[in-house]
């Protein structure tokens, strides 16, 4: 199957700083790329689609202005938790579906993010 | 009621035992039904896809869809250690693919 890099794979930072997570598609261009939040326990939560070159949409309850997504290029779409609190402690997973696989999308290995 | 129902177990086998692993749903536009596994700390991988009722096969792995029923099952024969993780159902509507998963069902297969 296609791979995608998910950097870094685990973070700690400071109240009040920003992160950035990095999700790559290493063999395939990705029209669309995902970004989900999973806690412990739990399902895969939806946060926002991503489409190149154009504005994220975000899910219902997904604060645009704290989860910033850029998809500048067909391989690269980042994340950047801004203002980080320690309730945004989760792991963080990307999704990448390419034009010639619109049946099914590939995951990243996800992201650990704790906020202390 | 939520769209994809799935019991989180924990489910404890021992090796070498059918694992049977279930979801129910109730949209029934849903056409696209997925299986992935989740190591800890990991992304998902795909185990198995279909879009019809029936049975799929890939070696130790089968996947039933019931769409009359809204249950499809992941059955695992003669398993093993290793495949210990937690086990997601997903399923999409087609069109544009944003599947919904079910919260996964957490499987422990002891030696």
């Amino acid at each position: 199957g296609a791979v995608v890099s998910q950097h870094p794979s685990w973070v700690i930072c400071k109240s009040g700083t920003s992160v950035k997570i990095e999700c790559r598609s290493l063999d395939f261009q990705a029209t669309t790329m995902f970004w989900y939040r999973q806690f412990p326990k739990q399902s895969l939560m939806l946060m926002a689609t991503s489409n190149e070159g154009s504005k994220a949409t975000y899910e219902q309850g997904v604060e645009k202005d704290k989860f910033l997504i850029n998809h500048a290029s067909l391989t690269l779409s980042t994340l950047t938790v801004t203002s980080a609190h320690p309730e945004d402690s989760s792991f963080y997973i990307c999704s990448a579906l390419g034009d010639r696989m619109n049946t099914e999308a590939f995951f990243g290995q996800g992201t650990r993010l704790t906020v202390v | 009621q939520k769209e994809v129902e799935q019991d989180p177990g924990p489910l404890s086998v021992p090796e070498g035992a059918i694992v049977s692993l279930n979801c129910t749903y109730s949209n029934s536009a849903f056409q696209y039904f997925m299986w992935y596994r989740q190591y800890s700390r990991k992304g998902p991988e795909l185990l198995m896809y279909t879009y019809s009722s029936g049975n799929k096969e890939d070696g130790r792995f089968t996947a039933q869809v019931d769409k009359s029923s809204k249950y499809i099952s992941l059955f695992i024969r003669d398993s093993q250690p290793s495949d210990s993780a937690t086990y997601l159902c997903a399923i999409s509507s087609g069109g544009s693919y944003i599947p919904t998963f079910g919260r996964g069902t957490s499987l422990i297969v002891h030696p």
